[in-house]
Formats: structure tokens, sequence, C-alpha cells
């Protein structure tokens, strides 16, 4: 079945490059997903990949895709306090479904 | 433009009671998706509408929950006999069409069942 995982917490220093990983189970996954999501605040579309990339880059975000390994990672270049947030990685298989398969995120935590 | 907005942003009900919960998509997007998100946790899927109709309803946990869209645009989420369980956010999220490979979502429903 799909199975999406992730660390629970990340703590950072304001400045420093922050990387957040994820793993997954689904092989035929095609899109791969990273949303943030700030206290009582609904989730925001950051960026995504399709599997055929390796890397896309966004101003300060890099998402890194290693198909072989089923390993997602979000690198955020430069981290500032209001990155602080949860983090959550997900995934739409090729299945036809349009369901987002989440991990339980990862709480990052940018010390001043 | 405007993002997707549901209403209300919390809901208290007591066991036993019915609830609606209300999502506007953004405007133009024919795909509207509700999710469900427990503390500490992240969303779980629960159905897809393709315009008016239920193009994927396998993540509704009962009967007791249903969702209708009927004019393809605004969609109600209804909850039956509620349950302390069903506690928790309740996040709708929309995309231009049924690819759904760019879902935005909404501010969510706290809804807490007494």
């Amino acid at each position: 079945g799909e199975d999406v995982e992730q660390s629970l917490f990340l703590s950072v220093r304001e400045g420093d490059s922050s990387v957040i990983n994820c793993t997954y189970t689904d092989s035929s996954s095609t899109y791969l997903y990273w949303y943030k999501q700030e206290p009582g605040a609904g989730l925001q579309l950051l960026t995504y990949i399709f599997s055929n990339m390796d890397m896309k880059q966004d101003q300060r975000l890099t998402v890194l895709l290693n198909k072989k390994d089923k390993h997602l990672s979000l690198r955020i270049a430069d981290t500032q306090t209001g990155d602080s947030a949860i983090y959550f990685c997900a995934e739409i298989p090729d299945t036809g479904r349009r369901a987002l398969t989440f991990g339980s995120g990862t709480r990052l935590q940018v010390q001043p | 433009g405007a993002g997707v907005s549901q209403t209300p942003s919390n809901k208290v009900t007591e066991k036993g009671k019915y609830v609606e919960l209300r999502c506007d998509p953004i405007s133009g997007h024919t795909a509207l998706y509700w999710y469900r998100q427990s503390l500490g946790q992240g969303p779980e899927f629960l159905i897809y509408f393709q315009g008016t109709g239920a193009a994927d309803d396998s993540g509704l946990p009962n009967d007791r929950f249903f969702a209708v869209r009927p004019e393809g645009s605004v969609s109600t989420l209804k909850i039956q006999r509620t349950e302390r369980g069903d506690s928790a956010v309740y996040l709708c999220a929309s995309s231009i069409g049924g690819t759904g490979y760019e879902q935005y979502f909404g501010p969510g429903t706290r809804l807490t069942v007494t």
C-alpha cells in the first residue's frame, strides 16, 4: 500500500540551510509535493516535482528526488524564523486516483 | 484572487448531532477534494469531486459521512450521528482540472464533538 514517512522534528539556526527528508513506498508515484502548514492555518503548496525529474529549484527551495531509493528531500537555503512550520511530504500515485497521500509532517523550528 | 474558503472555521457539536461543513473552491476550479486531519497527523483523503459527481469516495470512513456538490462549485460535507472520534480539522482543496496536480487548500473547519 501507500506509505509516506518523515522524521518528526528538525531544529536549525537562522541563516543555516534546512534539509527535510521523506521516504515513500509507492513506486508508481507520479508527483511528489511539499506543503507547509503554519499553526492554525491550512496547507500551503510550496513546490512539487514530477517523478521523471531529479531536482527542482525555486528561489530558496531545492527539491531532490532519488527515485531508486524512493527518497525526497526539501532544502531551504538561508532559513528564516518565518520558515518555522510543519512541512508535509505528499504523493499522488499513478493509479488514476487524485488523492494526495501525506506523511505525518516534520516540525521545523528555526532558532534566532 | 480569492482562495478556497471554508465555513464555519470552528464547530462544536454534541455527540449524536448532525453537522454540515461548507467549502467554496477557487473560482474556475472544477475539481474539489475533502481531507480530514487529526491532531499530529497529515491529512487523510475523504472524497474527490470532478464537477458535480463524486469521482472517488473511497476515503469516506463509513456511511455517516456524505458529501454533495450539486452545482459543481460549492460543496457540503455532511456528518450524521457524530461521534467523538469525528473530531478533527476538515480540509477542503480544489484544483483547476481533473489532473489534481496542484491542489490548493482552504483554512479548514475544526470540528469538536463533545
